[in-house]
Formats: structure tokens, sequence, C-alpha cells
């Protein structure tokens, strides 16, 4: 039962434009969601955060927005660099069992030159 | 910023081994972690523990088990290692609620 849900296994965008990266959730009690990034044979890299009581949190060219009533959350990045060609992996957790994070299936971002 | 380490970048062992895999974090954090990543399928959850000797099983303890005799390392074994358990070993620790998970640099291993 997988409650994230990342239904685009990849993405291609050009240099200097925005690339927008999807989630989709189904649990209700999540109250904490994180966006990682990962490149090939490293360990993720926090990217962002945000938390339930806000619907946008924006940390230099990234921003995550979420829409409670859809549970769906996105990162926007603007504008997208070549060293942002990464695997982003979405996650969420719920305070009553804040050690269980539930992560998505990962997208393949690729920022063409 | 928190360091979590893993011992092993590579690692290549033989069927039927008995595998260690250590992360050692130093931020005094309660929760470790030992996580999977396999292509198309994400992170998933093997076993956690929220304090010394304290662990909880994750959604795939089949065929691992581990060790937290002290707050700042967490070790992951392989009891006998098998060729579907090659893949991305990540460890991770956490603080408290609503904060972010910190992970090491992984270990991909390779099981022959």
């Amino acid at each position: 039962d997988q409650q994230v849900k990342q239904n685009s296994p990849s993405l291609s965008v050009q240099e200097g434009r925005i690339s927008i990266l999807n989630c989709d959730y189904t649990n209700s009690m999540f109250d904490y969601f994180l966006w990682y990034k990962k490149y090939p044979a490293e360990g993720p890299t926090f990217l962002i955060s945000i938390s339930s009581i806000k619907d946008k949190n924006e940390d230099g060219r990234f921003t995550v927005f979420l829409n409670k009533s859809a549970k769906h959350l996105s990162l926007h990045i603007v504008p997208s660099q070549p060293g942002d060609s990464a695997v982003y992996f979405c996650a969420a957790s719920a305070k009553y069992n804040f050690n269980k994070f539930y992560f998505g299936s990962g997208t393949k971002l690729n920022v063409k030159p | 910023d928190v360091k979590v380490t893993q011992s092993s970048r590579y690692l290549v062992k033989r069927t039927g081994e008995k595998v260690f895999l250590e992360c050692v974090q130093d931020m005094d954090h309660e929760n470790m972690f030992w996580y999977r990543q396999d292509p198309g399928l994400g992170l998933r959850l093997i076993y956690f523990s929220y304090d010394v000797k304290m662990k909880e099983k994750g959604d795939i303890p089949e065929g691992y088990s581990v060790s937290r005799e002290k707050k700042e390392r967490f070790s992951l074994i392989l009891e006998s290692a098998s060729t579907n358990q090659t893949s991305m070993y990540l460890c991770a620790s956490l603080r408290q609620a609503n904060e972010k998970l910190f992970f090491g640099s992984g270990t991909q291993l390779s099981v022959l």
C-alpha cells in the first residue's frame, strides 16, 4: 500500500526554465512533508520541507506547495540548472508515528544545458 | 550540521556470507534508521531504533537484523547474504518529530 506516490518517473527540462515535480499522498494524518535530492551512489540530501499548517515554503530557487484538500504537493525549481539533475524523492510523516517516513518512488530530473 | 557516517561506500560479498553494515551519527539523535533503495521502488524501511537496545521492524525486515549498543552507532546485519539483497543501503538519523532525516552517503552492496 503506497501512501506516497510520484507518478512521473522522469522529467526533462531546459536549463533556465521551471521544473515542477509532483507528489500525491493518501493519508490525511500526514502533517510533515519533505523533498530530498539524490545523486547516483550518494545518500539523499535534504532540500526543503513543509508543515501541514502552511501551504507554501520557499528556500532560494526551491518552493514547495502543499494542497491538503487534494493531498498533493509539488516542488518548483526556478531557474533549473544542470547541477539539479538528480532523483528527487518526496516523503511524508505523521506526528503520531513520527518515526515512520513514507517515501515516493522518485522522479529523475534531467536539466539540459 | 549532523554527520551520519557509513563505514563502507562499496561492498562485494558472496552468497551465504554474514555481512555487517555500520553507521555512526555525531549529533546525539535518539532515532536511527536503515533503508534500502532500489530503482523504481523508492526508499524502503528495514529497521529503526528509537533508543539504545530498542528496535522496531520496518516494512522489509526479513533476512536482516540490527544492533544498537551505543546511542551513536546502529548496525545492520545480513545473517546470510542473498543475491536479492544487492542494493543501496542508507542509514539515517532523526532528532524528533517534524524534523528532517539526515542520511549517510550510502553503501552499495553487491551479493554475488
